[in-house]
């Protein structure tokens, strides 16, 4: 029972550099989440996805993109690393209910040098 | 900006003594959610209240709700080494038909032997 995962865990890149994290679940949730957690700001949503090929904004998404091709896998790109970036990022899912509780994974630290 | 606020940012405590975090929102909530993250880790779901005035009960944790649903607190008895960790509220923001879990900022709970 693998759950949602993320990959890679550690990933230290320069800036300029595409960097794409990974998430991937297996309980077919229709929601997924990608929120970035920084000293202070708590969580803080980038971008959500009701359902396979819907996206949306959130509070933070400029310099990142997602999509959603397959209902398991959400990833999150930064086109273009920027020392800012550099943060933990959670992807989360939820089931078809509009108000069920977040499943996190273990979140990929990413430093932005 | 956050849709809740949560206070106080930090809190140290002596072992066996009581702790509380308040979260607050000017808007009313259809219900909130409490998130427990330990050193390290991922946020994990601990309860969602619902009702006006809910009072839920996990061992030594009381989640309350009030009564015009735009306030929240959680309250530790005699805590632990245990409960360390960074205790997030969450609310839920309304977007075109879809609930987006919006967080506080979130309070850590550091616990001294």
């Amino acid at each position: 029972d693998a759950g949602i995962t993320q990959s890679p865990r550690y990933k230290i890149t320069e800036t300029g550099r595409q960097v794409t994290l990974m998430c991937h679940q297996t309980w077919s949730h229709s929601y997924m989440f990608w929120y970035r957690q920084d000293l202070g700001h708590g969580l803080r949503l980038i971008y959500y996805s009701a359902a396979a090929d819907i996206t949306d904004k959130g509070e933070v998404p400029d310099g990142y993109v997602v999509s959603r091709s397959k209902t398991e896998n959400f990833p999150l790109t930064l086109e273009s690393a920027t020392r800012s970036q550099t943060s933990v990022y959670f992807c989360a899912s939820r089931s078809t209910s509009r108000t069920g509780e977040l499943f996190f994974g273990e979140g990929s630290r990413l430093t932005v040098l | 900006g956050q849709q809740v606020m949560q206070i106080p940012q930090y809190q140290h405590v002596q072992e066996g003594e009581d702790f509380t975090t308040y979260c607050n929102s000017s808007t009313t909530l259809s219900n909130i959610q409490w998130y427990k993250q330990r050193p390290g880790g991922h946020p994990v779901f601990l309860i969602q209240l619902v009702k006006s005035g809910e009072v839920k009960k996990q061992k030594r944790l009381t989640f309350q709700f009030g009564e015009a649903k735009k306030n929240s607190s959680l309250h530790i008895t005699a805590t632990q080494t245990t409960d360390v960790g960074t205790y997030f509220c969450a609310g839920p923001k309304e977007t075109g038909g879809s609930y987006i879990p919006t967080f506080g900022r979130g309070t850590s709970l550091i616990v001294h032997p």
